[in-house]
C-alpha cells in the first residue's frame, strides 16, 4: 500500500502566485487532514474533512482552500501566496477518530519568496 | 495558547539507557493522547497512544504514562537505541472537538552509541 501520497515534495513560489498541494490516500479513509509545521513548532491544523463533500476549517485556515470530491483525494489550494505560508505541509488520514493514529504523508516543503 | 506543551526541545541519552520524554496539557477535555516519531524529511509516524481511562500503556520498548490530575504524560523508551534518534511529538484530542489532534512542539531525542 502506498498509504498517503503528497506531491510535490518541494516547491518555491513567488509572492502572489497560486498552487495546489496534492494529497491522495489508498486506504479508503473517510477522515483527512492538512497540517502545517513551522520551524520549532508543532503541527497546526489548516483544514479537515470527514468524508467526500464535507470540509471544515481548522486552527489556521486563512489563505487556504480545500475540496473533497472523492474519498481518495484532498487537495489544498494556496491563493496569493505570502511569505508567512513558507512551511512544511503534511496531509494525514484516519479511518475513524480514536483509531490507532493518523497516517501521514511525507510532506511538501514550500518556500514563498 | 499552547494547549499541549513539550518543554524540553532536546534530550540526549546513552544507548541502552532509558529515555523519558515529557508532555503537559492544559485542556481538561482532552481524552486521548498519542506520541508520534518523526525522522527528517519524513512525515510523523504513530508510535503509541493512551486513553484517559488508563494510566499506562505499553508496547515493547515504549511505555506511555498518563497522570490526569497533573495533566502530564510521559513516554519511556527502554532500552534506548541509536535508531530511536528522532523528533517526538506529543498530541492530544477530545471527542468534544471532533477528535482533531493538537500537537506539542516536539522533543529532539539523540541516542549516543
Amino acid at each position: 500500500n502506498a498509504g498517503v501520497t503528497q506531491t510535490p515534495k518541494f516547491r518555491i513560489l513567488k509572492i502572489g502566485q497560486s498552487m495546489t498541494l496534492q494529497c491522495t490516500q489508498d486506504m479508503n479513509h473517510n477522515y483527512m487532514y492538512w497540517y502545517r509545521q513551522d520551524p520549532g513548532m508543532g503541527l497546526k491544523l489548516i483544514y479537515y474533512s470527514v468524508g467526500a463533500g464535507i470540509t471544515d476549517k481548522g486552527e489556521v485556515p486563512n489563505g487556504y482552500n480545500v475540496s473533497r470530491s472523492t474519498t481518495e483525494d484532498f487537495p489544498l489550494r494556496l491563493e496569493l501566496a505570502a511569505p508567512s505560508q513558507t512551511s512544511v505541509y503534511f496531509c494525514a488520514s484516519i479511518s475513524r477518530p480514536g483509531a490507532s493514529g493518523y497516517t501521514f504523508g511525507s510532506g511538501t516543503r514550500l518556500t514563498v519568496v | 495558547d499552547q494547549q499541549v506543551k513539550q518543554n524540553s526541545p532536546s534530550l540526549s541519552v546513552q544507548e541502552g539507557r532509558i529515555s523519558i520524554l515529557n508532555c503537559d496539557y492544559t485542556n481538561s477535555m482532552f481524552d486521548y493522547f498519542l506520541w508520534y516519531k518523526k525522522y527528517p524529511a519524513e512525515g510523523p509516524t504513530f508510535l503509541i497512544s493512551i486513553s484517559s481511562i488508563k494510566d499506562k500503556n505499553e508496547d515493547g520498548r515504549f511505555t506511555v504514562f498518563l497522570n490526569k490530575s497533573a495533566k502530564h504524560l510521559s513516554l519511556h523508551i527502554v532500552p534506548s537505541q541509536p535508531g530511536d534518534s528522532a523528533v517526538y511529538f506529543c498530541a492530544a484530542s477530545a471527542k468534544s472537538s471532533g477528535d482533531k489532534l493538537t500537537f506539542g512542539t516536539g522533543t529532539r531525542l539523540a541516542v549516543r552509541p
